[in-house]
């Protein structure tokens, strides 16, 4: 069975704070990882990661994955509030399902 | 505007009675999906479909059903047979082309069982 394991589940920070989410995984047929934001309704798009060790970057967010230890992480720089959400990682296995964990919530106080 | 539109936003049913909920896409995606979601959890996918007239069941497929007469449209029927189906029900949708096309999200339906 595959399975998306996510470390904290839950974080508090203060503004300013860097931060790191974990994910790990155990799938078979390992295509790709994404990693979502979910503000109180849909999951938005953040990152697909396919390559090991190539790092994507989108302002103060960046994600890499190691598929050799089957894990990857998602740093936030300089946090803000708006940045409290719940992220969400998912794995993208045989054709087109997506496993996803449980999610880590982030509270950023001012 | 191009998107998926999930309706209603809230739904509040009575136990025992079926209820649909609508999901729509108009970015002519092939790929469209039913997840469930469920307080301090991650997704869970109900069904899933690939292509028009054609759906497979997803982890959690039991007390759900599904249609897929149209490529834009996806409704999913919550049965009575769902022992607990209190939830926030989110549809997405994909080309589905290459491995790396991603799913889309709507805005979800939150159903609550009285």
């Amino acid at each position: 069975e595959d399975k998306v394991v996510q470390s904290p589940l839950s974080l508090v920070v203060h503004e300013g704070d860097t931060v790191t989410l974990n994910c790990s995984y155990e799938v078979t047929n390992f295509r790709s990882l994404l990693w979502y934001k979910q503000e109180k309704k849909a999951p938005t798009f953040l990152f697909m990661l396919t390559s090991s060790g190539i790092e994507k970057k989108s302002g103060r967010l960046s994600s890499i994955l190691d598929k050799k230890e089957l894990f990857s992480i998602l740093n936030i720089t300089a946090t803000q509030t708006g940045d409290s959400a719940v992220y969400l990682c998912a794995v993208r296995t045989s054709g087109s399902r997506l496993t996803f964990g449980e999610g880590t919530q982030l509270t950023v106080n001012p | 505007d191009g998107g998926i539109t999930q309706s209603p936003k809230y739904l509040f049913r009575k136990e025992g009675q079926n209820v649909t909920l609508s999901c729509e896409q108009n970015l002519n995606h092939d790929a469209m999906y039913w997840y469930r979601q469920d307080p301090g959890q991650g997704l869970r996918l109900i069904y899933y479909s690939q292509i028009v007239n054609d759906f497979q069941k997803g982890d959690i497929a039991e007390g759900y059903s599904v249609s897929r007469e149209k490529k834009e449209s996806f409704p999913l029927t919550v049965t009575s047979a769902q022992k607990n189906p209190t939830a926030f029900y989110l549809c997405a949708s994909s080309l589905d082309r290459a491995s790396t096309d991603t799913q889309y999200f709507g805005p979800g339906t939150r159903l609550t069982v009285l």
